[in-house]
């Protein structure tokens, strides 16, 4: 059974960072593309980043290039997302995915609120 | 960037009839077009991809049309479950966009 648990959400201030993880299982995690998706509160669905199995291809929304970095560790079937310079606009649940274009899979979603 | 639009934004529909929910593209996608049924406190779920193919488990009573930048999602008899918010999605590339949704609601 395919399993995406995020962690890392949480309370932050304007201007800080955070470190979003996700925890791949049930699947060969080194085979697939990974994404994170988020939503913020009472509002749509807005995909935020994608990475290729490999890492070497990496793309963004453009409200959060060169703020957030994707990552992951194939040894650990771990998927990351690096936030720095947090506004309050990213306030969110974040979702990690399984796309095939399509998201066949999501995890249950890390919140995220930025304020002071 | 690839603007996915949806109308309408609320759909009010009596259980048992039918809904039609639209979608559009800005730039043509082909057929990568999926649907979702999100419910609150839920992830979402994948209802349609490829513009017409159902996904796993998916009732018959769903269906998905179109292609290029015109897409409709069509729910033949509205069961009780079925009030949610639809989202289409595009992934032509790999620069995915969702459109806002349509909130499926009690008549």
């Amino acid at each position: 059974e395919v399993q995406l648990v995020e962690s890392g959400g949480g309370l932050v201030q304007p201007g800080g960072s955070l470190r979003l993880s996700c925890a791949a299982s049930g699947f060969t995690f080194s085979s697939y593309w990974m994404s994170w998706v988020r939503q913020a509160p009472g509002k749509g669905l807005e995909w935020v980043a994608n990475i290729k199995q490999d890492g070497s291809e990496k793309y963004y929304v453009d409200s959060v290039k060169g703020r957030f970095t994707i990552s992951r560790d194939n040894a650990k079937n771990s998927l990351y997302l690096q936030m720095n310079s947090l506004r309050a606009e990213d306030t969110a649940v974040y979702y990690c995915a399984r796309p095939a274009g399509y998201v066949h899979y999501w995890g249950q979603g890390t919140l995220v609120t930025v304020s002071s | 960037e690839i603007v996915m639009t949806q109308s309408p934004a609320t759909l009010s529909v009596s259980p048992g009839e039918r809904a039609t929910l639209s979608c559009r593209a800005s730039q043509s996608v082909s057929s990568n077009l999926a649907w979702y049924q999100q419910k609150p406190g839920q992830a979402p779920r994948l209802l349609i991809y490829g513009a017409s193919t159902r996904a796993t488990g998916i009732p018959a009573r769903f269906s998905g049309s179109g292609s290029g930048t015109e897409f409709t999602l069509t729910i033949s008899s509205l069961q009780s479950e079925d009030f949610a918010v639809y989202y289409c999605q595009q992934y032509n590339n790999w620069l995915f966009t969702f459109g806002p949704g349509t909130k499926v609601d009690i008549k």
